[in-house]
């Protein structure tokens, strides 16, 4: 598996509270991603970064926001946390664009 | 952005029995259509992708065409077996921006 980690790997919060989930390569991969997972919905990208403190937002961006300060971390914020936003996140990276992602093993969000 | 659409939602085959799932996408300027497999409590992992300069790509028992006329791609896995049995995803990009269609879960019934 290529090198990705993403933390926390669970978490429970409650209505109103900011959330930090944290992508980390060891690939040295240029293009990240952050995806949310929702039954009947697929994956659908939230935001990506194309380099070091260049991101874009993707189809589901709002409530979200993105911080990528090293090549290797990929952060993403919930200002303050809603329960549609409880969700399986996934952290992607890939060399090439457009090209293969890596997928983290995924973050298990639950907002009450 | 780029709309993909995925049909069916779910799908149920018989051993050894041949598995069909097909996606549509919106942008004609899309150029990279990948298919990943994700196994249940697993990550999403690719199995098999091709270009818009391509029109079918094979590897073993899984192929992928491409009609870009239409606007659509497949993917056909033949000779399944229990192990197949996943969640399929199918994307459309131009650049970085990758969409995927909503999945395709498979059952393949020994």
């Amino acid at each position: 598996d290529a090198g990705i980690t993403q933390s926390p790997r669970h978490k429970v919060t409650e209505t109103g509270t900011p959330v930090t989930l944290r992508c980390h390569q060891t690939e040295n991969h240029r293009y990240m991603y952050w995806y949310r997972q929702d039954p009947g919905h697929g994956l659908r990208l939230i935001h990506y970064s194309y380099g070091v403190k260049d991101t874009d937002k993707g189809e589901v961006s709002d409530g979200y926001s993105v911080s990528r300060s090293k090549t290797e971390d990929f952060l993403l914020t919930l200002e303050s946390a809603t329960s549609s936003q409880t969700s399986v996140y996934f952290c992607a990276i890939s060399a090439t664009s457009p090209g293969e992602l890596f997928f983290g093993e995924g973050s298990r969000l639950t907002v009450l | 952005g780029e709309n993909v659409e995925q049909h069916p939602s779910t799908l149920s085959v018989q051993e050894g029995d041949s598995a069909v799932i097909k996606c549509t996408y919106s942008d004609s300027a899309s150029n990279y259509f990948p298919w990943y497999k994700q196994e249940l409590g697993k990550r999403p992992q690719l199995i098999i992708d091709i270009r818009s300069n391509v029109g079918e790509k094979k590897d073993q028992r899984i192929a992928v065409t491409l009609n870009k006329t239409a606007k659509h791609f497949s993917l056909h896995i033949t000779e399944t077996q229990p192990e197949d049995s996943a969640v399929y995803f199918c994307a459309a990009s131009i650049t970085d921006d990758m969409r995927f269609g909503a999945g395709t879960r498979l059952t393949v019934k020994p």
